[in-house]
């Protein structure tokens, strides 16, 4: 498997501010995804991070309101752009590991409520 | 497109009571079949997953899962639950290195 952290763990925003979630993985990994699980929801792709390009997003999610990056192989950021109470979710990460890339391991989550 | 039935919302079983979570998948080609759980304020652990070869794959925790492609099934099992087991499960489908297609879960009460 891969151990995978994410910072912060959770947090409270303002309506019409910005978080930015880190995802570090111990080990360098090719593929890279942020799903966002709303409440009592099952989990919803945001886009695949990928490395040294721009991320590619689902329907109904916009670079503008999830910029992602990904500088290196270990690590990623998704931020939540000018948050509203519908943003309240848990926000995670997972990756395939090089040579295990069918199997996605997942991050804790970053647990956001918005006010 | 790829898709994930969960039929069982929420399902209460008495502890040392077997399991049996019910999962169907639509997919053009050979899926890899996946089973999650997620415990309250945690993340996903993977329990077991299929890729080919035995239809019936063990995972941790004991239990087990049993890949019927003629009714396009993955059903989750285990022979005897612990009140530990209480959680949301997800089955999820996924196409090589692609994304994961999620079912909407199934909630697991445990009853002493």
């Amino acid at each position: 498997s891969a151990v995978i952290s994410q910072k912060p763990s959770r947090d409270i925003c303002q309506r019409g501010t910005s978080l930015t979630i880190q995802c570090q993985v111990d080990s360098q990994v090719t593929m890279m995804f942020w799903y966002r699980q709303q409440p009592g929801q099952s989990l919803t792709l945001i886009a695949t991070a990928n490395q040294g390009s721009e991320a590619t997003y689902e329907s109904g999610f916009v670079i503008d309101k999830f910029p992602i990056s990904r500088p290196n192989l270990t690590f990623s950021t998704l931020t939540v752009s000018n948050m509203s109470p519908e943003d309240s979710s848990i926000y995670l990460c997972s990756v395939g590991k090089t040579g295990d890339q069918e199997t996605q391991y997942f991050g804790p989550g970053t647990r956001l409520l918005v006010l | 497109a790829q898709s994930v039935t969960q039929p069982d919302i929420h399902i209460t079983v008495s502890e040392g009571a077997s399991l049996e979570l019910r999962c169907n998948y639509s997919y053009g080609a050979t899926p890899y079949l996946f089973w999650y759980v997620q415990s309250p304020g945690q993340g996903l652990q993977l329990l077991l997953k299929y890729f080919s070869g035995d239809t019936l794959v063990q995972g941790i925790k004991g239990f087990e899962a049993e890949f019927k492609r003629s009714q396009s099934s993955f059903n989750l099992r285990k022979p005897s639950v612990h009140w530990s087991d209480a959680a949301e499960y997800f089955c999820a489908v996924g196409a090589g290195r692609r994304a994961l297609t999620f079912g909407s879960g199934t909630r697991l009460q445990v009853q002493p």
